[in-house]
């Protein structure tokens, strides 16, 4: 089956501007994971989805970045008003509770100019 | 303190050296132990998935787990330039929990 799908692949926007990114987990996998990775860098954990609860959201740094769910499907990023530190690598992850393994897309490359 | 620590690298080594790759974290409540591979500019693969202490086997790939410890390590035997890439360690207490990663080792396996 397929694997988890990310868009766009990359992304380049001015600064101030708005983005969205989209992420569409494994079928049937109840829990999706938005993380950043800034070059160089190992991951940082942004938001986590489980089925209908209430999101993670401790890993927001800040106001500007949101993120939705609806049910167990699409996920989508947004980050407002971006700045250039918000430049990085955009991963989602999807998994069963049950198991445990996350399983990756190919990220979003964003760069804000 | 962070939860999980790796050393960044850059680790070299020449084809056909067995690899030893590490992490150690402070959170005795980890119990679910995970190593990913990422290449450039792509998104981690998930190599090996551990429950719990002891050792894991999967062709050239062992994961080992020492939780009295606090310390896993993933064995790369006869090691192949295409294993070049960067290593992701990953934990966590829950499936259904956070996940907690390493900053990840930079691996190049020289020809």
């Amino acid at each position: 089956g397929a694997g988890v799908s990310q868009s766009p692949s990359n992304k380049v926007t001015e600064k101030g501007k708005d983005v969205e990114l989209r992420c569409d987990p494994i079928s049937g996998h109840t829990a999706l994971y938005w993380y950043r990775q800034r070059l160089g860098q190992g991951l940082e954990f942004l938001i986590y989805f489980q089925g209908n609860s209430a999101p993670d959201k401790s890993g927001l740094p800040s106001d500007r970045f949101s993120a939705e769910r609806t049910g167990e499907s699409v996920s989508t990023l947004t980050i407002q008003r971006t700045q250039q530190e918000d430049s990085a690598v955009y991963l989602c992850a999807s998994s069963r509770p049950s198991l445990g393994e996350q399983f990756f897309g190919p990220g979003t490359r964003l760069t804000v100019l | 303190q962070k939860e999980v620590e790796q050393d960044p690298g850059p680790l070299s080594v020449p084809e056909g050296a067995i690899v030893s790759l590490n992490c150690t974290y402070s959170n005795s409540a980890f119990q679910y132990f995970m190593w990913y591979r990422q290449y450039s500019r792509k998104g981690p693969e998930l190599l090996m998935y551990t429950y719990s202490s002891g050792n894991k086997e999967d062709g050239r790939f062992t994961a080992q787990v020492d939780k009295s410890s606090k310390y896993i390590s993933l064995f790369i035997r006869d090691s192949q330039p295409s294993d070049s890439a960067t290593y992701l360690c990953a934990m966590s207490a829950n499936t259904g929990n956070q996940f907690y990663f390493g900053t990840g080792t930079s691996l190049t396996v020289i020809p």
